[in-house]
């Protein structure tokens, strides 16, 4: 499978732990973007990398929600002392960007991580 | 929060019938894509619209972008059960890289 892949589908856990999503996205895209969608609600955005950079993060991110992409592959999302309002569907998704084309490109999502919060 | 405003939250149908969603910023998008949504899965891209004006046609949708760049639309020309599904539209505001959201216009079609 060439797609784009998230583990793990489904997390549960008691408030105040931290949680850790991973996303591994197609292989010759070069930008990676996290969205959080909660019911009836669109995709909303967290954070973008170009590569291994962080270009852009969302004014509405707590402190607690932190991401990486070390190598410019895959990427993690980390989310620390979670609360139950964190419960959604995170889910991650990436692109190919060619500058010398213009916009950004199609994304491609992967099925996303569920994560409730107890 | 959302940037992209979509009317309206939720449309049913019968088969057969057009539908038609709207999308709305406040600020000139340097693009837009419309993405479909079905119950239960992810977000699957349908189109990207980049110049002031754009009408594109994909069988039975017709998508549209705004002169001003600021508004988009999606019609469906008598739809069938398998449009069933959440309709999001998607915008990059200028000088920014990342793609904004609508709500979703969430599609129901009656047999």
């Amino acid at each position: 499978d060439t797609g784009v892949s998230q583990n793990p589908r489904h997390k549960i856990t008691k408030r105040g732990q931290n949680v850790t999503f991973r996303c591994d996205p197609i292989s010759e895209h070069n930008r990676l973007y996290w969205y959080r969608q909660t019911l009836g609600q669109g995709p909303e955005f967290l954070t973008y990398f170009q590569n291994e950079a962080q270009l852009e993060k969302s004014r509405l991110l707590s402190d607690r929600f932190s991401a990486e992409r070390p190598k410019g592959s895959f990427s993690t999302l980390e989310i620390q002392r979670t609360e139950q309002g964190d419960s959604a569907m995170y889910l991650c998704a990436s692109s190919f960007a060619d500058f010398s084309r213009g916009p950004t490109g199609e994304l491609f999502f992967g099925e996303g991580s569920r994560l409730t919060v107890l | 929060g959302q940037q992209v405003m979509q009317i309206p939250q939720y449309q049913h149908v019968q088969e057969g019938e057009d539908f038609t969603t709207y999308c709305n910023s406040s600020t000139t998008l340097s693009n837009i894509q419309w993405y479909k949504q079905r119950p239960g899965g992810h977000p699957v891209f349908l189109i990207q619209l980049v110049k002031s004006g754009e009408v594109k046609k994909q069988k039975r949708l017709t998508f549209q972008f705004g002169e001003a760049k600021k508004n988009s639309s999606l019609h469906i020309t008598a739809t069938q059960t398998t449009d069933v599904g959440t309709y999001f539209c998607a915008g990059r505001l200028t000088m920014s890289n990342d793609m904004r959201f609508g709500a979703g216009t969430r599609l129901t079609v009656k047999p």
